[in-house]
Formats: structure tokens, sequence, C-alpha cells
């Protein structure tokens, strides 16, 4: 069955580096990989989409690649704040069944 | 403010019962999904609606129904409830000319415990 896998570990960082997440995933080949941000007891909220005629995808601090012969996505948060803390999810799309990896919880630290 | 709103925000209740979750879509959204979320399963789809008709199953239990109703709200019906449905529950819903499962406007969340 399709799968997607994010690091289940935390991802802690200095505030002002870059923080870099990965999304890897089999059994499928996505048209396109969103990346969404979820704050603890909240529901996720939509950050990018990167198709798979896309190579990299960029917004404001945010810059997501797609890599279609690794199975693989790289989220980039540059100039990274305490604020950008959260847990960030992958989600396939254009496939039948919405599916969403378990997340990669990012801590910024001041 | 995503738009999508959802009652109740909690839910406490006890084994064997059976709830009724409520979502409204953004305005103008045809597409509703619902997902359960805990902490050891992440973010799984129950099931989605599009103008009414069921669109995607995912792993919803037969314990569980949904329905979305002419005004596009659409509920999810939880009966026989076990201690293993405490999650929180969230939903969704996505513009209704951008295809498969585009960007999904997630609601607040219903919190149900089940005690």
């Amino acid at each position: 069955s399709q799968k997607i896998e994010q690091n289940s570990e935390a991802l802690n960082i200095q505030e002002g580096k870059t923080a870099t997440l990965t999304c890897n995933y089999t059994n499928y080949s996505p048209a396109y990989l969103q990346w969404y941000r979820q704050d603890p007891g909240r529901g996720p909220v939509f950050l990018l989409l990167i198709r798979e005629n896309e190579k990299e995808k960029r917004k404001e601090r945010l810059k997501v690649t797609f890599d279609t012969t690794l199975k693989q996505s790289l989220f980039h948060i540059t100039a990274s704040q305490p604020a950008d803390s959260a847990t960030y999810l992958c989600a396939f799309g254009g496939s039948y069944i919405p599916t969403f990896g378990r997340g990669t919880s990012l801590i910024v630290h001041p | 403010d995503s738009g999508v709103t959802q009652t109740p925000k909690h839910l406490i209740t006890a084994t064997g019962q059976r709830v009724t979750l409520r979502c409204s879509p953004r305005s103008g959204d045809l597409s509703v999904y619902w997902y359960q979320q805990s902490l050891d399963q992440g973010l799984q789809f129950l099931i989605q609606y599009y103008n009414g008709e069921e669109r995607a199953k995912g792993n919803i239990l037969e314990r569980f129904s949904a329905q979305q109703f002419p005004d596009l709200h659409s509920e999810l019906n939880l009966s026989s409830l076990e201690l293993g449905d405490s999650a929180l529950y969230f939903c969704a819903s996505s513009a209704p000319d951008r295809g498969n499962h585009n960007e999904q406007f997630f609601g607040p969340g219903t919190r149900l415990t089940v005690l």
C-alpha cells in the first residue's frame, strides 16, 4: 500500500539556521505533494504544494523540493524562528485516498 | 481561521455510547473530509463526501458512519464507542475545482474522550 514516511525524531535547531525536513514515499507516484503545519491540539494548516513536474517551490522563507527519482520531498525553512516550532506534515496529492505522513516536530531554540 | 467549523469542541462520553460530530465546510467548498488523529496513529483519513455523495473511504470502522447534507454540512456518527476511539477528529474541506485532495482547510477539531 502507498506509504509516506517522515522522521519521527524531533528536529532541534538554533534560531536563524535553516531547518530541513524530509518526506519519503513508497508504492506510489503522486501527482503532487503538500506540506502542512500543525500546532498542538489544532488542525493542520496548508503551506505549500509542489507538482511532480516542478523541482522546487518557494514561498517567503519556505522552500520545497520534489525528487521523483529518489521518491523524496525536502521542506526547508530558512532563517528559522521560535514561532516556526510546530509539527510539519507531508501529504500525497492526486491519489484516491488522502494520505498524510505522521509529521516531524520542529523545535527552534532562541 | 480556516472557515471550517466543527462542533462540539470537546466531548466526553462513556463506552458503548453514540455521538455525533458536526462540520460546516468553507463557503463554496463541496468536498468534506473526516480524519481521526491519535498520538500513536497520526492523521488517519476516514471518509470523503463530495456534494452529498460518498467519494472515498479510508480506514473507517463499521461502527462509524457519515453523511453530507444538501446544505453541505456533514456529520460523523460514532457508535458503540470504545476506549480506543478517544482521539481528535478533524473535518476538512476543499475547493470544488481543484481536483482530488488538493489544498485542504481543516477545522479546529473535536476532542473525543471515551471513559
